[in-house]
């Protein structure tokens, strides 16, 4: 069975671009969550998904956005690149929406570069 | 608000030593906790959980009791092996509360070496 799995692997963009990450869950798993990994940290929250609607926000500023589509893959979205976002950005998928039993899977991630 | 504490690494041991890699939480309600492992240049994998106070997770070795008296969850293996290199993250979930889900809330995780 295939995992979760991100596009791209790797991206390099210029401050000020905006950029597109995807994601794609396990067969099966309705919720899709995103992280950021900046490099040395544990991972932060940013958005969790579920059935296509937004049931959970970190504490991010507005320039990120995301969505769910309804085969449950997702994007994320960053506006106004700023240095401080190049970070590995990781895409988790669950069953359902809370994650206690269950938990969560982590595709191996976007690694994006800001310059 | 939900935090996770780990000791800080690098933790370097010998092959074949004893591992304990220290995690304490403060969280309310009652929250899941995790441990996951990640290797270079991979995402995260989960290693092992436990759901519920006096729970024991454990996988490939390694295992983990959630200790609610002492808000801790401390990551243990007898005998670790040069393959056992990696970063551990302690992480917990509050869970769905119907206010929203807060998601997994980590640790700095502990960078561990094991020497041949």
């Amino acid at each position: 069975d295939a995992g979760v799995t991100q596009s791209p692997t790797h991206l390099i963009k210029t401050r000020g671009q905006h950029v597109t990450l995807r994601c794609s869950p396990i067969s099966g798993h309705k919720s899709v969550s995103w992280y950021q990994q900046v490099l040395g940290q544990g991972p932060q929250f940013i958005f969790q998904y579920y059935e296509k609607e937004e049931r959970g926000r970190g504490n991010f500023p507005d320039r990120f956005s995301a969505r769910q589509f309804p085969n449950y893959s997702s994007e994320l979205n960053v506006n106004a690149l700023l240095l401080g976002d190049s970070a590995l950005y990781l895409c988790a998928s669950s069953i359902q929406l809370d994650p206690r039993v269950y938990g969560y899977t982590f595709g191996s991630g976007t690694r994006l570069t800001v310059v | 608000g939900n935090s996770v504490t780990q000791m800080e690494g690098p933790v370097t041991l010998s092959e074949e030593a004893f591992l304990t890699i220290n995690c304490t939480y403060t969280a309310t309600g009652y929250p899941s906790l995790f441990w996951y492992v990640q290797y270079p240049g991979e995402g995260l994998q989960l290693l092992l959980k436990a759901t519920k106070a006096d729970d024991k997770g454990s996988n490939k070795g390694f295992e983990a009791t959630y200790r609610k008296e002492t808000t801790s969850f401390h990551l243990e293996k007898g005998s670790v092996q040069v393959s056992d290199s990696a970063v551990y993250f302690c992480a917990l979930s509050g869970g769905y509360s119907g206010g929203g889900a807060d998601g997994l809330t980590f640790g700095k995780g502990t960078h561990l070496i094991i020497q041949p």
